[in-house]
């Protein structure tokens, strides 16, 4: 299996910070990675596909990137709904897809 | 726009099964590969199995095989997800999701979600 190791798994930031969230893979999964974002009680929402490709309707703020094993989410200005958790997941391979384990961002 | 609407929530006993529903409309089911997801009360997330269109079959995590089976109604556009021998280690939410473009294993839609829990 491949595991997703996400750091940290809570952050506290402010709005107006920038944040970045960092996934590792535990061997090569190319750029098949994607990012979502979960709020208590909904579904996960993707974010970004493919490490960088954002999702429509996804605000500009959100950026991905990374290659081959390590991969960062990057939210460039931090607003007030986009305290969340979220996760890494990735799709090179169905033996099995795994997710990281989540990256709590709370209010500091 | 796909959208996928979840059976509601169930209340089973250790040992039981659960056959969870997922209603697709605005597609048709074959044009959508299913996957099931699901969440344990406080934990992440957790991919359970869904079909792989470049297998062309469903595939199943290792640690669900022989518990678990998804199947698919195309006349009724709505896949299932039955899960047995039941263990309270099973509560959680159990999602369906799936991709409405080429990014097969990305999932951009969502079923609400259904509750399953496993009490005596």
């Amino acid at each position: 299996d491949i595991q997703m190791t996400q750091s940290p798994s809570t952050l506290s930031a402010s709005v107006g910070d920038r944040v970045t969230i960092t996934c590792r893979a535990s061997q090569s999964i190319s750029n098949w990675l994607a990012w979502y974002q979960q709020k208590p009680g909904k579904a996960p929402n993707l974010l970004i596909y493919k490490t960088s490709f954002l999702e429509s309707g996804v605000p500009s703020r959100f950026s991905g990137s990374g290659s081959g094993t390590e991969f960062t989410l990057t939210i460039s200005s931090l607003q007030p709904d986009d305290f969340a958790t979220y996760y890494c997941q990735q799709y090179n391979s169905y033996s099995p897809l795994t997710f990281g384990g989540g990256t709590k961002v709370e209010i500091k | 726009q796909v959208q996928l609407v979840q059976s509601g929530a169930e209340v089973k006993k250790p040992g039981a099964s659960v056959k969870v529903s997922c209603e697709v409309s605005g597609y048709t089911l074959t044009q959508v590969p299913m996957h099931w997801v699901r969440q344990a009360p406080g934990k992440g997330l957790e991919w359970m199995g869904g079909f792989d269109p470049e297998e062309g079959e469903t595939m199943y995590a290792q640690r669900f095989q022989g518990r678990v089976t998804m199947t698919a109604d195309t006349s009724s556009e709505t896949a299932y997800m039955e899960l047995s021998s039941l263990r309270s280690e099973d509560t959680a939410v159990y999602y369906c999701a799936t991709t409405s473009g080429s990014q097969f294993g990305a999932f951009d839609i969502w079923g609400q979600g259904t509750m399953v829990t496993v009490s005596s």
